[in-house]
C-alpha cells in the first residue's frame, strides 16, 4: 500500500489555466505538508496542515490555495498558471513530535 | 532561520569505497535530522533518521551521525555499490515544524 499518494504524477497544462494537485496518506499522521522542487532541485516548504488547521505558509503567491477536507488528505490548488510555477511539487505527512516525514513520489507541473 | 548545507554537491568514488556525505545546520535547536534518497526523476526514500537526543543511527551498510551542538551530520555508507548512486538529501526538523533542506550531495558509484 502507498503511504503518501499524489495524482496526477505529471501535469502539463497551458498558462493562466486552474489546476489541483491531490494528496492523501494512510499513515494516520496528523500533520501534512506541500513542498516544491525547483529546477536546481532544492526542496522548500511551501504549507503545512496540522488536523486539518494550517500552520505553515510560506511566502507564496496567493494564487497557490492548499485544501485539507481531513487530516488524510491535502489538496493544492492553483489559480492563473505562470511558467515559473513548474516544478515538482511533494506532499509528505509526519506524526507531530519526533517522527520523520514521509514523501510521495511528487508530482511535475509543466506551464507551456 | 534554519540553514541547511551539504558537502560536497558531487561525489563520484569507485566501487567498494566509503562514502562520507556532511551535512551542516545553522540552528542547533532541532527535534530530528532525516536523510533522504532522491533518483532522478522519483520521490524521496527516507534512510535514517536521528532524534536530536542521540549520536548515530545506523540501517545496514549506511552510519548517520549527529552533533547537534555543532550543528553537523555526517552520513557513510559503507563498500559503496552502483545502486547506491543517487543524490543524498539532509533535512533538519526545527522546532517549529519545517523541515529544512539542504541542496543534496550526488553520488556516482563507477562499476
Amino acid at each position: 500500500d502507498t503511504a503518501v499518494s499524489q495524482t496526477p504524477k505529471y501535469l502539463v497544462t497551458q498558462m493562466g489555466n486552474d489546476k489541483s494537485i491531490k494528496c492523501e496518506q494512510n499513515l494516520g499522521h496528523d500533520t501534512m505538508y506541500w513542498y516544491k522542487q525547483d529546477s536546481k532541485k532544492f526542496l522548500k516548504i511551501m504549507f503545512s496542515y496540522n488536523n486539518k488547521e494550517l500552520i505553515i505558509n510560506e511566502t507564496v503567491p496567493n494564487r497557490f490555495s492548499p485544501k485539507s477536507p481531513d487530516k488524510a488528505h491535502l489538496n493544492l490548488h492553483i489559480n492563473s498558471l505562470e511558467l515559473g510555477d513548474s516544478a515538482v511539487y511533494f506532499c509528505a505527512s509526519s506524526q507531530s513530535g519526533v517522527d520523520g516525514y514521509t514523501f510521495g513520489s511528487g508530482t511535475r507541473l509543466t506551464v507551456v | 532561520k534554519q540553514e541547511v548545507t551539504q558537502i560536497p554537491a558531487a561525489l563520484s568514488v569507485p566501487e567498494g569505497e566509503n562514502l562520507v556525505l556532511n551535512c551542516s545546520f545553522t540552528d542547533s535547536a532541532i527535534y530530528n535530522l532525516q536523510w533522504f534518497r532522491q533518483d532522478p526523476g522519483k520521490g524521496l526514500t527516507s534512510l535514517l533518521l536521528i532524534q536530536s537526543s542521540q549520536r548515530e543511527q545506523t540501517s545496514g551498510r549506511l552510519n548517520a551521525s549527529l552533533d547537534k551542538s555543532s550543528g553537523r551530520s555526517t552520513l557513510y555508507i559503507a563498500a559503496s555499490q552502483p545502486g547506491d548512486s543517487a543524490t543524498y538529501l539532509c533535512a533538519v526538523r526545527s522546532n517549529d515544524y519545517k523541515l529544512s533542506f539542504g541542496a543534496g550531495t550526488t553520488v556516482t558509484v563507477r562499476a
